[in-house]
């Protein structure tokens, strides 16, 4: 079955900086990568996701990359402002036929003034 | 749309107690899941259920069952609550196709559970 590891833990960037998280995956069949943001005492809600036929999706100041080669995926965050605060969760699975959404072990992001 | 609606909010057992967390979900979706989250573990799958009368383990299961009788709803159960069991759970929903998720999973607010 699919296992996902998630890097860094924790991260913390100044205000106005990027973010970087990287997370790698075992099963090379997986081509769906969704991204889930969880602010402090709320439910993850999706922000990204990418599917296994392109290299990069960009929404505003979000972006994520995967190399399906070396099986990893990035989530980028630039100019971070303070909202951006909060767990993100890295997902990989099989579109159109998943049934198990495994996910990374989260990271918890802060952005400092 | 209510969308997906989890009771309760808050739960305190005893060890060896039972007990049901609700879930329900207004947006026809077909796929259901239980996902459990403790501090450094991230979100961890307990069952999904991709259709009525359909279900299946997830990462960890021991220790919850489930069923799904109706589209709407996807009840977890735990026989008897151990200390372990102290988490908070989110129930999650997404369209379904062929039998199985889209891929993007609509979250209730989640149960927090404490086992004495």
């Amino acid at each position: 079955g699919e296992n996902v590891e998630q890097h860094p833990s924790t991260l913390s960037v100044q205000e106005g900086d990027s973010a970087v998280i990287k997370c790698t995956y075992s099963d090379s069949a997986s081509n769906y990568f969704p991204w889930y943001k969880q602010e402090l005492g709320k439910r993850p809600q999706l922000i990204i996701d990418i599917r296994s036929n392109v290299g990069e999706k960009k929404d505003q100041r979000i972006a994520v990359t995967l190399n399906k080669t070396a099986k990893h995926f990035s989530l980028h965050i630039t100019e971070t402002q303070p909202e951006d605060s909060a767990v993100y969760f890295c997902a990989a699975t099989l579109y159109s036929s998943a049934s198990k959404i495994i996910f990374g072990s989260g990271t918890r992001l802060s952005i400092r003034p | 749309n209510a969308g997906v609606t989890q009771t309760p909010k808050f739960q305190v057992l005893k060890t060896g107690q039972s007990m049901t967390l609700q879930c329900a979900q207004d947006m026809n979706h077909e796929y259901m899941s239980w996902y459990r989250q403790d501090p450094g573990m991230g979100l961890r799958l307990i069952h999904y259920s991709v259709g009525a009368g359909i279900t299946d383990q997830g990462e960890v299961p021991n220790g919850y069952n489930v069923s799904r009788s109706t589209t709407e709803d996807f009840p977890l159960r735990l026989l008897s609550a151990a200390p372990s069991q102290t988490s908070v759970y989110f129930c999650a929903s997404s369209l379904a196709r062929w039998g199985a998720s889209t891929g993007e999973l609509f979250f209730g607010e989640g149960s927090r559970l404490t086992v004495l």
